[in-house]
């Protein structure tokens, strides 16, 4: 089955710079991948996915990126905020298989 | 628009006793998701419902967990008997169709446990 792997743990940066998350995945047919954002006492929530038919995402200050060869994405938060501190769940699946989830980051952004 | 409602919001029992969650799930939402979350981990499938229909409970632990979803709405997922390493956040989630299909899981608050 599939597996993920998600670094760093933890993360901390200063407000304004930016923050990089990366994980790696085992199974190639894998072709969703999203990420979520959990703040304490709730539940995680879908922040920016992306399919394998392409190879980056923007939204705003988040942006995804794919690289099918090596198996691996990443999150890229830009200009980072206050709010922006929780704990990021990087995940992958293919078509109706179950969503799998990496360990989480969390991230601090130190004003 | 109602999220995914979960209760208890928190539980303590001590061990070899029995605990039961509630969810009830986004209306309109075909597919319904029980997770394991322990503390500083990701959140783990633990059974995945089709309407009333079980799609996924491959990390069911079946000896002591059971979960069910009447009508195709609502889901009880019950632990009997809890062992420590139960402790976790449980955490229901539901979706339009199958994750990957869809793209989004609308995750409640869920509900804490703690065996002691």
């Amino acid at each position: 089955g599939e597996n993920v792997e998600q670094h760093p743990s933890t993360l901390s940066v200063q407000e304004g710079d930016s923050a990089v998350i990366k994980c790696t995945y085992s199974d190639s047919a894998s072709n969703y991948f999203p990420w979520y954002k959990q703040e304490l006492g709730k539940g995680p929530q879908l922040i920016i996915d992306i399919r394998s038919n392409v190879g980056e995402k923007k939204d705003q200050r988040i942006a995804v990126t794919l690289n099918k060869t090596a198996k691996h994405f990443s999150l890229h938060i830009t200009e980072t905020q206050p709010e922006d501190s929780a704990v990021y769940f990087c995940a992958a699946t293919r078509g109706a298989q179950k969503l799998v989830f990496g360990q989480g980051t969390r991230l601090t952004i130190n004003p | 628009e109602a999220g995914v409602a979960q209760s208890p919001r928190y539980k303590i029992i001590e061990k070899r006793q029995s605990v039961a969650f509630w969810c009830n799930p986004i209306s309109g939402h075909a597919t319904l998701y029980w997770y394991q979350q322990i503390l500083g981990q990701g959140p783990k499938l633990l059974i995945q419902f089709q309407n009333n229909g079980v799609v996924d409970d491959s990390q069911l632990p079946k000896d002591r967990f059971s979960a069910e979803r009447l009508k195709g709405v609502d889901s009880t997922l019950k632990i009997q008997p809890a062992k420590l390493e139960d402790s976790a956040v449980y955490l229901c989630a539901s979706s339009l169709g199958a994750s990957g299909n869809t793209g989004e899981l609308f995750f409640g608050e869920g509900s804490r446990l703690t065996v002691l």
